[in-house]
């Protein structure tokens, strides 16, 4: 069955510090989808990004960048130069097979705040 | 573009109540789910729907409900509140098999069980 596992509950940083959540996952097939999703303190979830199996390249969005390893079965997410606004609760999540809109496994999710 | 709206957002009842929380799309999207969150446990799949008339358990389904008659809806009904049922509900729609778009999620509805 398949788990995916954020070891890391509550990290707090200063403004303007990097950080990297965790992000570990087990599955038995070899096709399947990663996410990361925000939940701002209003209580929505925000898609930040997707990645199937098959593509291992590093991404960068503007202050936010994921690293897939496969050999490691991890997907980490850093936030570089951290904000107030980035106080949130972030969410790794799991989808097997090829459709990305699959049923979800979540991690327990990390608590990040950040401070002025 | 409404997307996908639940209903109500808030919600307060009493052990042995049933209740229904309403899950509503624009998209026509054929898959629907509903996940619940707990402290500690991130989001977890109660059930989903691949279709309408089709629906299937996910990993905590037991004492909930679902049907889905149209497209569209997707209700989740507790039938007999319990206080172990308070917890914040999403619903979800996906677009069909084979396609790279992630779920879409609804604003939640905070269920408190007194």
């Amino acid at each position: 069955a398949q788990k995916v596992t954020q070891a890391q509950t509550e990290i707090s940083v200063v403004e303007k510090e990097d950080v990297t959540l965790d992000c570990v996952y087990e599955t038995r097939d070899t096709t399947y989808y990663l996410f990361w999703y925000k939940q701002p303190p209003s209580g929505e979830l925000v898609f930040l990004i997707r990645r199937n199996s098959f593509d291992e390249q590093n991404e960068i969005s503007g202050r936010y960048s994921w690293n897939f390893q496969k050999s490691t079965s991890s997907f980490n997410f850093t936030i570089t130069a951290s904000q107030v606004v980035d106080s949130a609760v972030y969410f790794c999540a799991l989808s097997e097979g090829d459709n990305a809109g699959n049923m979800l496994t979540f991690g327990g999710g990390t608590r990040l705040m950040v401070k002025p | 573009d409404a997307g996908i709206t639940q209903s109500p957002r808030y919600k307060i009842t009493e052990t042995g109540r049933q209740v229904t929380l309403m899950c509503h799309q624009t998209w026509s999207h054929s898959y629907m789910f509903w996940y619940r969150q707990d402290l500690g446990h991130g989001l977890r799949l109660i059930y989903y729907s691949a279709a309408a008339d089709i629906t299937d358990k996910g990993e905590v389904p037991d004492g909930y409900v679902v049907s889905r008659s149209k497209t569209e809806n997707f209700p989740l009904t507790l039938e007999s509140a319990t206080r172990s049922q308070t917890s914040v509900y999403f619903c979800a729609s996906s677009e069909r098999e084979y396609s790279n778009q992630p779920q879409h999620f609804g604003d939640g509805t905070r269920l408190s069980i007194l």
